[in-house]
């Protein structure tokens, strides 16, 4: 079964520049997979960052971008604030109706 | 705006159903496929449903298929999971998204606990 890799946890330097990536245990993630990135803070619901690879939400800041590095997706950071300390996931699109969500990156800005 | 809105969680024995809705508002709600991710206590998100725009197809998650059905009543802007026998690894918050094409997600409610207790 393939499992959806992210890192367990990251952290950058407020103004810094962090990358988190979205792999895959067996294979390569494509802009096929249709890789959607999601921001979380404790107790709230999630909101969606990035979709369809490279696509920012309606409201969401510049300074998140998404793209494929390699063989797997990624959203980068630029400019990383306070504010953006949160978990962050990726799902992917496996085809035949199944999506399938990383286990998450718990970002630390210190 | 877009606004999704669950209810129907609670605390329920091992076993038993229980029936979560979603209504939608702020959008044509029969032009989008809907799905359920849910979140176990200090867990990760799991997609566990979706259905089509039309309601012509409806997948799942391993983990709850033959137990769960997502269905959706477009006269009413409503989403809604029948949970049935549920078991303990069932506990999560609940939530639906909104699926705009493009197999991704942009919207999300903020979320109905569900309990099950054994």
């Amino acid at each position: 079964q393939t499992v959806v890799t992210q890192e367990p946890s990251l952290s950058v330097s407020p103004g810094g520049t962090v990358t988190l990536t979205c792999g895959l245990t067996s294979g390569s993630v494509s802009s096929s997979d249709y890789p959607s990135w999601h921001q979380q803070t404790p107790g709230q619901a999630p909101r969606t960052l990035i979709k369809d690879t490279n696509t920012r939400s309606s409201g969401v800041p510049d300074r998140f971008s998404g793209s494929i590095l390699g063989n797997k997706a990624a959203l980068t950071i630029t400019g990383a604030q306070k504010d953006d300390e949160s978990d962050y996931y990726c799902v992917l699109y496996m085809g035949s109706g199944i999506w399938v969500f990383g286990g998450g990156t718990k970002l630390t800005v210190l | 705006q877009v606004q999704l809105v669950e209810s129907g969680g609670g605390v329920v024995q091992s076993g038993r159903s229980l029936r979560l809705s979603c209504v939608a508002s702020g959008f044509t709600f029969n032009s989008y496929g809907m799905h359920w991710v849910r979140q176990a206590p200090g867990k990760g998100l799991e997609w566990v449903a979706v259905i089509w725009y039309d309601g012509s197809k409806q997948y799942y998650a391993d983990s709850v298929k033959g137990r769960f059905t997502i269905s959706r009543d477009d006269s009413k802007n409503t989403l809604h999971l029948q949970m049935n026998s549920l078991r303990a690894e069932d506990t999560a918050v609940y939530y639906c998204a909104r699926e705009p094409g493009k197999w991704t997600f942009d919207s999300w409610g903020q979320g109905t606990l569900v309990t099950v207790s054994s």
